[in-house]
């Protein structure tokens, strides 16, 4: 079956540490994407890529980093620098950029300890 | 500002009460218009793309619609499994995706 895989489903993070959250699709999709989820919040963009070796800052890009090495994948670190990290990350891809419909993965859930 | 605007912010409904849930957007240059259900946990599903006003589409009880400036998700005889969060998405010229904050429907027995 095609779609969006996000690891781990759960993460627990201490104070002052990086941590990776993995996305990966078999989708044969181009473009990738991370968001956040805050409660009472619509999602807000964090990075995207429309092709491999390639990749733009959303809205809210301090304190997080990227690669996308290969098209499968699109590897979110969260850094000690993001103040704020405790929140649902979710990953979605689409055939092209822009306003092609997206497709999600079941998230992360990031909790800061 | 660019915005969508979901509205009820939650609605309670009972088994086979139908209803409309609706998403206005003060974004100009409509690409598409998309629909997505979200359960508790878990990351949004896809529902429906609406490209055009007075477009509609269907599935199971679920129909959404599309004009200028609004769209209406409307859901005829609701069960219980119908309650999640249900995400209005406005894809526009710039090719940014604005999200709304989303309308809560619990469906009771």
């Amino acid at each position: 079956d095609g779609g969006i895989t996000q690891s781990p489903k759960y993460l627990f993070r201490k104070e002052g540490q990086n941590v990776t959250l993995s996305c990966e699709q078999n989708l044969n999709h181009d473009a990738m994407y991370w968001y956040r989820q805050d409660p009472g919040q619509g999602l807000r963009l964090i990075y995207y890529s429309q092709i491999v070796n390639d990749f733009q800052k959303g809205d809210i890009a301090e304190g997080y980093s990227v690669s996308r090495e290969k098209k499968e994948s699109f590897p979110l670190t969260v850094t000690s620098a993001q103040k704020n990290p405790t929140a649902f990350y979710l990953c979605a891809s689409s055939g092209g950029g822009g306003a092609d419909t997206q497709y999600f993965g079941p998230g992360t859930r990031l909790t800061v300890l | 500002e660019d915005q969508v605007t979901q509205s009820p912010e939650a609605l309670r409904l009972q088994e086979g009460e139908s209803s409309s849930l609706n998403c206005s957007y003060t974004v100009s240059g409509l690409r598409g218009l998309f629909w997505y259900r979200q359960d508790p946990g878990k990351g949004p599903e896809f529902l429906f793309t609406l490209y055009s006003a007075g477009e509609e589409k269907e599935k199971e009880r679920l129909k959404a619609t599309l004009t200028k400036k609004e769209s209406f998700l409307h859901i005829t005889a609701p069960k219980p499994e119908d309650s999640a969060t249900y995400l209005c998405v406005h894809g526009g010229a710039t090719n940014k995706l604005i999200f709304g904050t989303g309308t809560l429907l619990a469906v009771q027995p």
